[in-house]
């Protein structure tokens, strides 16, 4: 079974630039999540979706982070303009259900991006 | 500053030790913890997971304990390996926010 799938794995930018994560969660997974982690620190919640819909927004910047998940499978996360404080890694997961339910969340190898 | 977090509390053990790895909870109200395993350059790997109404849970050379009197949660490895390298990572789930919400993570070193 394919994992969670990320592109790009790696991404340098100019602060300012608009940047684009795309995330192909595995088949059938229904919630799918968009994380941030800083250098040594635990993944932070910036996205939940439930199928096509936002359902847990609230960490999001949304001045300049922005998300969709047409068709509800694969999913976008955006930043426009981009600052040297978004350096991090960007991790997608994708579970069964959400987390409450107890589903494991599924990780893919995330998008590291550096601002300068 | 730019260093913050970058010091992980490290564990270093021998290979064929056993490993514990600690976590304090924040929330009471907690219902659900996981513990996950990172390799360097990779997402967080499911190892094992708890629900409040349990104490211990045990998989295959792993177990975890919770303690909910203290909030405490820790991951036991038996016969330690070098591939157990990583930086591990306890996440707790708030009852009614289905959110997951991870701790600080700790290094484990494991030397052959």
């Amino acid at each position: 079974e394919a994992g969670v799938v990320q592109s790009p794995r790696y991404k340098i930018i100019e602060k300012k630039q608009p940047v684009a994560f795309w995330c192909n969660p595995i088949s059938g997974h229904n919630t799918l999540y968009w994380y941030l982690q800083n250098l040594g620190q635990g993944p932070e919640l910036l996205i939940r979706y439930e199928n096509e819909e936002a359902v847990d927004d609230s960490q999001l910047p949304k001045d300049r982070f922005s998300a969709e998940r047409l068709k509800g499978v694969d999913s976008t996360l955006k930043i426009q303009p981009a600052e040297l404080g978004d350096s991090a890694v960007y991790l997608c997961a994708s579970s069964l259900e959400a987390a409450e339910a107890g589903h494991e969340q599924y990780f893919g190898p995330g998008t590291r991006l550096t601002v300068t | 500053g730019e260093n913050v977090g970058l010091h992980l509390p490290t564990l270093s053990v021998q290979e064929g030790d056993n490993s514990i790895i600690n976590c304090a909870y924040s929330n009471s109200a907690s219902d659900y913890f996981i513990w996950y395993k990172q390799e360097s350059g990779k997402g967080p790997q499911f190892i094992i997971d708890i629900r409040s109404n349990m104490d211990k849970r045990q998989g295959q050379r792993v177990t975890v304990l919770l303690n909910k009197t203290v909030k405490h949660l820790s991951l036991q490895i038996a016969a330690t390996q070098p591939g157990d390298s990583a930086v591990y990572f306890c996440a707790e789930n708030r009852a009614g926010f289905q959110k997951l919400v991870f701790g600080t993570g700790t290094r484990l070193l494991v030397s052959p």
